[in-house]
């Protein structure tokens, strides 16, 4: 099984910041990680696929790079509504596994 | 639009079943390999199962095989779970969610059923 490690767990950033999100992989994923958004009481959404495709709608503020074993998601600018929990996800392997999440909290 | 709507979530007895539905609209039911992901209450997400748009091949989480089985219905576009055995730690949202065709990325999710187990 890919073991999908997030740092750091919780991120304290103000609006207009940049926020830089980790994700690593026990093992190469190639470049089959995928970034969601999750939101209080809300299902996740689809940010970023292939390590570095922005999904359908999703603003150019959020960006993903890497491949293999580390990868980042980047917030360029922190808008209100981004205060989220962030989780990555490979479908690389069975299992499909998803990393244990950062929160991006108002500092 | 495409569209996922769970329902069967329940509150069970250890040992007990239930049975959980997706109504798929919006796409070509059967192109599309669908899932089951849980999300137990304060924590994160765990995939469970997963199904081919054929039907021709399932695959399952370690924590659930042998009690839980994946099914679909293209001809009424519905994904189920059929549960059984079920422990405390199955207490969970379960989520129908959709991978690109072809295997791809996770692209679409439910709002979720919550399922409880508890005596």
């Amino acid at each position: 099984e890919i073991v999908l490690t997030q740092s750091p767990a919780t991120l304290s950033l103000s609006p207009g910041e940049r926020a830089t999100l980790s994700c690593r992989a026990s093992q190469s994923v190639r470049s089959l990680l995928a970034w969601y958004q999750q939101k209080p009481g809300q299902a996740p959404r689809l940010l970023i696929y292939d390590a570095s495709n922005r999904a359908t709608g999703i603003p150019a503020r959020f960006s993903g790079s890497g491949s293999g074993t580390d990868f980042t998601l980047t917030i360029s600018g922190l808008e209100p509504e981004d205060f989220a929990v962030y989780y990555c996800q490979q479908r690389s392997s069975w299992p499909l596994t998803f990393g244990g999440g950062t929160k991006v909290e108002i500092k | 639009e495409v569209q996922l709507l769970e329902s069967g979530g329940d509150l069970v007895q250890p040992g007990g079943s239930l049975r959980l539905s997706c109504a798929a609209s919006g796409f070509t039911f059967n192109n599309y390999p669908m899932n089951w992901v849980r999300q137990a209450p304060g924590k994160g997400l765990e995939w469970v199962s997963s199904i081919g748009g054929s039907d021709e091949s399932t695959y399952y989480a370690d924590s659930v095989k042998g009690r839980f089985t994946i099914s679909r219905d293209n001809s009424k576009n519905t994904l189920y779970l059929q549960m059984n055995s079920l422990r405390a730690d199955d207490t969970a949202v379960y989520y129908c969610v959709r991978r690109g065709s072809g295997w791809g990325p996770i692209d679409y999710w439910g709002q979720g059923t919550l399922v409880t187990v508890s005596s």
